[in-house]
């Protein structure tokens, strides 16, 4: 099957511009999550869809970062305006839903995001 | 607060030998998934190893085994026979689980793991 795609694999913009990052998850996973890595930091949690539904964003930073998962298949997520700080690797993962939650997480390779 | 915790920064080891990466947690749900991640240079996330908080034995995928010590809540990956290969970033995380479909996963701050010849 099919692993969790994520595009582009790199982005490089100037602070102000906008940045649409995308993800594909394993068909099937009605988990899709967002993180993000800042250079030589902890993995930070973004956000969580189950299906087309937000469960949790408790983790995006500010109003600048929008994501969405229409039908419920691929999800898009949206940096506007950007910031310098924003920079960092943002992973996509997906994961089938269990009864107990036992499925591990696939992880997409990332998108590289540096504004400058 | 941590809710994961890996004390380890970096880490070296002799190529063929075995090595333990330390992972302690802090949850209060009775039902949770311990997982690790595998980061290359190369920057994908690899999923190595899990165990749930009720299995009773330990998890072991190969040359990963997970050390899970419930009691004192850790679970420390040991790599056996290490390789040139296995040099990477180490993540430990855990699954908490939020409702009858809601999981999130929350990751540590990672281990670097450099394999010398």
């Amino acid at each position: 099957e099919a692993g969790v795609t994520q595009f582009p694999s790199h982005s490089v913009i100037e602070k102000g511009q906008t940045v649409t990052l995308r993800c594909d998850p394993i068909s099937g996973h009605d988990n899709l999550y967002w993180y993000r890595r800042v250079m030589g930091k902890e993995i930070k949690f973004l956000l969580h869809f189950v299906k087309e539904s937000k469960q949790d964003e408790s983790g995006m930073p500010n109003n600048r970062f929008l994501a969405e998962r229409t039908g419920g298949t691929y999800s898009t997520l949206k940096v506007q305006p950007a910031e310098l700080e924003d920079s960092g690797v943002y992973f996509c993962a997906s994961s089938q839903h269990h009864p107990r939650g036992d499925s591990p997480l696939h992880f997409g390779n990332g998108t590289r995001l540096t504004v400058t | 607060a941590q809710k994961i915790t890996q004390t380890q920064p970096g880490m070296f080891v002799q190529e063929k030998e075995a090595v333990t990466l330390d992972c302690t947690y802090d949850t209060s749900d009775p039902s949770y998934g311990l997982f690790w991640y595998k980061q290359p240079s190369s920057g994908e996330m690899i999923f190595l190893i899990y165990q749930g908080s009720y299995d009773q034995q330990n998890a072991t995928e190969g040359r990963y085994s997970l050390n899970f010590q419930k009691a004192r809540k850790s679970a420390n990956l040991v790599i056996s026979a290490s390789q040139l290969g296995d040099s990477a970033m180490y993540f430990c995380a855990m699954r908490e689980l939020r409702d009858n479909y809601g999981q999130n996963f929350v990751f540590g701050p990672g281990t670097r793991l450099s394999v010398l010849p």
